[in-house]
């Protein structure tokens, strides 16, 4: 069945620096998306990316769909201690549902 | 507006137990998943309902039913209970059915097996 990886699982960084999470997926999808899930909530959906090669930004958010469709990337600048969280991608092939990835655990350090 | 609510937020079983978690959508929404998470992973997708059908289902045994009204609220009932059960279950909603349609998370309902 459809796998999505992520790396790292955790990541600690110092205020300031930048982070990056990375998605794979073993097979070709239709779309993926991001979720940020804070310590002890929800996962609350950040971006849906579609096409091809596509990047979007969100203020210091920048997220990437590679151009094969297989893997994706967030990329966070100048990080600050309200990113602290983890980050999931969740990709969808067109069948059954959403699969989601282990994520990336940040801890960010003031 | 009201964002999507699930009850209980707690709950403690013992093995051999069923048990029923409830979760109203987003209001408009017509489509409700549900998901296991277990703690250091990412949900596991369940069931996915739209318009009172069911429209997909993840690798979970057959102890694992759910329902949708006509109100589009959705019942997940977990029948026969094991330790292995114990996570937190989140539902979510969205306008549509379908993996390409943003998911609107609960608080989620944690479970624990005893």
């Amino acid at each position: 069945g459809q796998q999505v990886m992520q790396i790292p699982q955790y990541q600690h960084v110092q205020e300031g620096e930048d982070f990056t999470t990375y998605c794979n997926s073993s097979t070709t999808l239709s779309n993926i998306q991001w979720y940020k899930q804070r310590p002890g909530g929800h996962p609350v959906f950040l971006i849906q990316l579609v096409k091809s090669g596509e990047v979007k930004k969100q203020k210091r958010l920048t997220f990437q769909f590679g151009e094969a469709k297989k893997n994706s990337s967030l990329h966070i600048t100048a990080t600050q201690t309200t990113d602290v969280g983890t980050y999931f991608c969740a990709g969808y092939t067109g069948r059954r549902a959403l699969t989601f990835g282990s994520g990336t655990r940040l801890q960010v350090q003031p | 507006d009201a964002g999507v609510t699930q009850s209980p937020t707690h709950l403690i079983k013992t093995r051999g137990q069923h048990v029923t978690l409830r979760c109203s959508p987003i209001s408009g929404h017509k489509s409700v998943s549900w998901y296991q998470q277990v703690l250091g992973q990412g949900p596991q997708f369940i069931f996915q309902y739209y318009e009172k059908e069911e429209r997909g289902r993840g690798n979970f045994p057959d102890r694992f039913s759910a329902r949708q009204f006509p109100n589009y609220s959705s019942e997940l009932n977990v029948n026969a209970l094991l330790l292995g059960d114990s996570a937190l279950y989140l539902c979510a909603s969205s306008l549509e059915g379908g993996g390409n349609q943003p998911q609107h998370f609960g608080d989620g309902t944690r479970l624990s097996i005893l």
